[in-house]
């Protein structure tokens, strides 16, 4: 299985901040890569997928790059209703896997 | 608009056995694969299984395999997901996804298996 993992694991901002969220693969899996927001007792929302590609609606301070293992997510101007749990998810090969998550904090 | 709505969700005893539903609309159901994961509590989020639409292939976290089983009914537009032998650790929040990408995510229906 190939394995995501995902740092920092906690990290605390301030509005206005840049962030970056890294992910690596185990193996590399190419662009198949997505990352995912999600808020106390709400689903997870996509945000990028194709490792750089943008969802309708989301954002362009939300940004995906990398390829093969390495995988970042940048926030480039941290915005109060950003403070959330990030995730990525690799569905290169099965079983598909996540990271452990980054949860965002407000300094 | 993409809707996707989970039920079935419920309280049942280890071993037991529970049906979960994802009742799809506004896009065509017919033609997407579609996939489970799930969240115990305050945890991270686990990919479960996935229905592929091609060939009709069926994938499986290795925590669920051969417990778990995931089908379709396309003229009802309805995803389900049959959970066998239940165990502690499959209690969560059970979530249904457009795409074997996520793209789009109900809100989810809640597992507790607790005796």
């Amino acid at each position: 299985d190939i394995q995501m993992t995902q740092s920092p694991s906690s990290l605390s901002a301030s509005v206005g901040d840049r962030v970056t969220i890294t992910c690596r693969a185990s193996q590399g899996i190419r662009n198949d890569l997505g990352w995912y927001q999600q808020k106390p007792g709400k689903a997870p929302k996509r945000l990028i997928y194709a490792a750089s590609s943008f969802q309708s609606g989301v954002p362009s301070r939300f940004s995906g790059s990398g390829s093969g293992t390495e995988f970042t997510l940048t926030i480039s101007s941290l915005q109060p209703e950003d403070f959330a749990t990030y995730y990525c998810l690799q569905h290169n090969s099965f079983p598909y896997t996540f990271g452990q998550g980054t949860k965002l904090e407000i300094k | 608009e993409v809707q996707l709505l989970e039920s079935g969700g419920d309280l049942v005893q280890p071993g037991g056995s529970l049906r979960l539903s994802c009742a799809a609309s506004g896009f065509t159901f017919n033609i997407n694969d579609m996939s489970w994961v799930r969240q115990a509590p305050g945890k991270g989020l686990e990919w479960v299984s996935i229905l592929s639409v091609k060939g009709g292939n069926t994938y499986y976290a290795d925590s669920v395999k051969g417990r778990f089983t995931i089908s379709r009914d396309n003229s009802k537009n309805t995803l389900y997901l049959q959970m066998n032998s239940l165990r502690a650790e499959d209690t969560g929040i059970y979530y249904c996804s457009k795409g074997g990408w996520l793209e789009y995510w109900g809100q989810g229906t809640l597992v507790t298996v607790s005796s």
